[in-house]
């Protein structure tokens, strides 16, 4: 079974807290992504990494940074978390297949962060 | 740019209703379209799936036609039971390559009562 873990399912942080939220695959695969997601948003791509050290802003990069130094961890930080950030955050990763069309994202259980 | 919009919900229905949301998109050329299910207290997973025009992704009683004419991908299930209770998903790939980036609807929520 592909798995795809997050650090926390709850966490409360302070205005002006740094925050890191982790995730990891266990899939050895290479693409890894953050999304917030909002009621009546959908998901919002944050950022993507489609290998170690390399990453890429999503749709909604401003106020976060990510981190992958190694394949199967993906870290996602709140520099200076804002009560705008609240949201639930979910981790994604998938294959890179070249020649392929898509491949399947498998997604964490996601992190409700309240910033208070 | 590319987008998708899917019908406000939530939907409710009674058990072995029939279930349609609908999802239509715009994107420059042939995107690949996906339908996505969270159930409760989870990640989402993959319902189903469309890469070119007329396809059919069909999964757990759920099917999808991909409609290029009407730029639609709407969800429809014959007899829907308590256990589909969840938020729905419809997504397009944007871009080409590899890395499989998706942009998502707003979600439909479903509640099936007994």
């Amino acid at each position: 079974d592909v798995k795809v873990t997050q650090s926390s399912r709850y966490l409360v942080k302070r205005t002006g807290e740094k925050v890191f939220l982790e995730c990891v695959q266990d899939m050895d695969h290479e693409n890894m992504f953050w999304y917030r997601q909002d009621p009546g948003l959908g998901l919002r791509l944050i950022y993507f990494s489609y290998d170690v050290k390399m990453k890429e802003k999503g749709d909604i990069p401003e106020g976060y940074s990510v981190s992958r130094e190694k394949k199967e961890r993906f870290s996602l930080i709140l520099e200076s978390a804002s009560t705008n950030q609240t949201s639930m955050y979910l981790c994604a990763s998938s294959f890179f297949q070249r020649g392929s069309s898509y491949n399947e994202q498998f997604f964490g259980p996601g992190t409700r962060l309240t910033v208070l | 740019g590319d987008s998708v919009t899917q019908m406000e919900g939530p939907v409710t229905l009674s058990e072995e209703a029939f279930l349609t949301i609908n999802c239509t998109y715009t994107a420059t050329g042939y995107p690949s379209l996906f339908w996505y299910v969270q159930y409760p207290g989870e990640g989402l997973q993959l319902l189903l799936k469309a890469t070119k025009a007329d396809d059919k992704g069909s999964n757990k009683g759920f099917e999808a036609t991909y409609r290029k004419e009407t730029t639609s991908f709407h969800l429809e299930k014959g007899s829907v039971q308590v256990s589909d209770s969840a938020v729905y998903f419809c997504a397009l790939k944007w871009g080409s390559g590899n890395t499989g980036k998706l942009i998502f609807g707003q979600g439909t929520t479903l509640q099936v009562k007994p």
